[in-house]
């Protein structure tokens, strides 16, 4: 089993402003590792995932997140966020062989004009 | 759209009440999950079925139970209702199970205990 810690539960930031949130896992095996995101009232919108290879992966709507094996890190970030990035933000791990996904808390991201 | 859907979309009851939560799952997807999200508990996985069989548990109680239909919905029966239970209830499907990285989510069941 793991566990996921998201460092940071409310981020303001102002449009166009860089944004990066932060997310740790610990795990005794190797993971898997995604970014959902849940707009107000809606379910979880898949940003993006890490399984294997490139450290750097990019998602949707701008976002990429990169994978830090030696400091298991799955950090978040957008070089110039909109107002409708206004959302929260959730880290998830899924151990290999595995099926359930353990979340981090959220993060809460305000996108002010 | 993620394809999933969830029935009914908001449900209030009173404690000592029992509820059904209905899922049907993404055109071809063989997986299903079902998930709490409360605001002390933040998200946690509840249990998955694959192909009409249970597949994981996680943090499920004795109170609830859930099945998996020959057509592929789902169904999460909550009895004994707490105030605690009050959460948003999302379901999730994925093609199979551990090969299957994407898990797509509903929109989500708002329960409401009084």
């Amino acid at each position: 089993a793991q566990s996921v810690t998201q460092l940071d539960s409310q981020v303001p930031v102002f449009e166009e402003a860089p944004v990066e949130l932060r997310c740790n896992y610990s795990s005794s095996v190797s993971v898997y590792l995604f970014w959902y995101v849940q707009y107000p009232n809606q379910g979880l919108q898949l940003l993006l995932k890490y399984l294997s290879g490139s450290t750097l992966v990019k998602g949707i709507n701008g976002f990429e997140a990169e994978f830090n094996k030696s400091q298991t890190s799955f950090h978040l970030r957008k070089p110039s966020v909109h107002i409708s990035d206004t959302a929260e933000y959730f880290c998830a791990a899924r151990d290999f062989n595995d099926y359930k996904l353990s979340f981090g808390a959220g993060t809460t991201v305000t996108v002010r004009a | 759209d993620s394809g999933v859907t969830q029935t009914p979309k908001h449900l209030i009851t009173a404690t000592g009440q029992r509820v059904t939560l209905r899922c049907s799952p993404r055109s071809g997807d063989l997986s299903v999950y079902w998930y709490q999200q409360s605001l002390d508990q933040g998200l946690q996985f509840l249990i998955q079925y694959y192909n009409g069989e249970e597949r994981a548990k996680g943090n499920i109680l004795e109170r609830f139970s859930a099945q998996q239909f020959p057509d592929l919905h789902s169904e999460l029966n909550l009895s004994s209702l707490e105030l605690g239970d009050s959460a948003l209830y999302f379901c999730a499907s994925s093609l199979t199970g551990t090969d299957s990285y994407e898990q797509y989510f509903g929109p989500g069941t708002r329960l409401t205990v009084t």
